[in-house]
């Protein structure tokens, strides 16, 4: 069982339409998640981080924390042209700083 | 100043070749780290660094050898590396505990190739 787990895509959302990103992790006793962006060929940008079970919004974003399930989605409202890129899930796993990214999904958002 | 910078960019060597991959950030972070990440892959941590000390080793070949002469500067020492090495090699700086804040500062990467 990989560490973090995420649908690799591509997914594909209209325009104006809420992209539901999910991703689940192995380590139980993990306590910080984390999502970031990659556009092609750039480096990766964080996007929002989430410690407590529940709902975490910022702006089009809003991220969702369930872990008794070991579960962490990122919801992205009125999807736009530019959110176009790949979604890296990653888990502060266990150790000091060690912080462990998902293979990513690629959202295409087409107008 | 919120800048990792990485140098070089690019960087071609043989499997018989050392060379150094270094990192520089002037945020006050205390740690940094390196990453590894191959086309359409994720970045795959190798090392972290804390308060200039090593503090995470994943299990990374002994032909890449990390330094950290102070809490500004991060090198990747490389040698006899292999094509499979082949990759864009990610360096990354946060405060002290990502607990706080979760916000890695990645450079713009350094991509090697090795014939």
């Amino acid at each position: 069982q990989k560490e973090v787990e995420q649908n690799s895509g591509p997914l594909s959302v209209p325009e104006g339409a809420i992209a539901s990103l999910n991703c689940t992790y192995s380590d139980r006793g993990s306590q910080s998640f984390f999502w970031y962006r990659q556009y092609s060929g750039k480096s990766p940008e964080l996007i929002m981080f989430i410690y407590s079970n529940g709902d975490k919004e910022d702006g089009r974003f809003t991220a969702q924390l369930n872990k008794a399930s070991q579960y962490v989605s990122l919801l992205i409202r009125d999807s736009q042209p530019s959110d176009s890129a790949t979604y890296l899930c990653a888990v502060n796993m266990g150790g000091y700083n060690k912080l462990i990214f998902g293979a990513g999904t690629r959202l295409a958002v087409h107008p | 100043d919120t800048e990792v910078t990485q140098t070089p960019k690019h960087l071609v060597m043989g499997m018989t070749n050392k060379k150094s991959l270094k990192c520089e950030q002037h945020m006050g972070h205390r740690a940094m780290y390196w990453y590894k990440q191959k086309a359409k892959k994720p970045p795959e941590l190798m090392f972290v660094y804390s308060y200039e000390k090593l503090s995470i080793n994943e299990s990374v070949p002994s032909r890449f050898s990390p330094e950290c002469p102070n809490s500004s500067l991060l090198n990747l020492h490389l040698h006899a590396l292999q094509p499979e090495d082949s990759a864009l090699y990610l360096c990354a700086s946060s405060q002290d505990d990502l607990a706080d804040t979760g916000e890695l500062f990645f450079g713009e990467g350094s991509r090697l190739t090795v014939l």
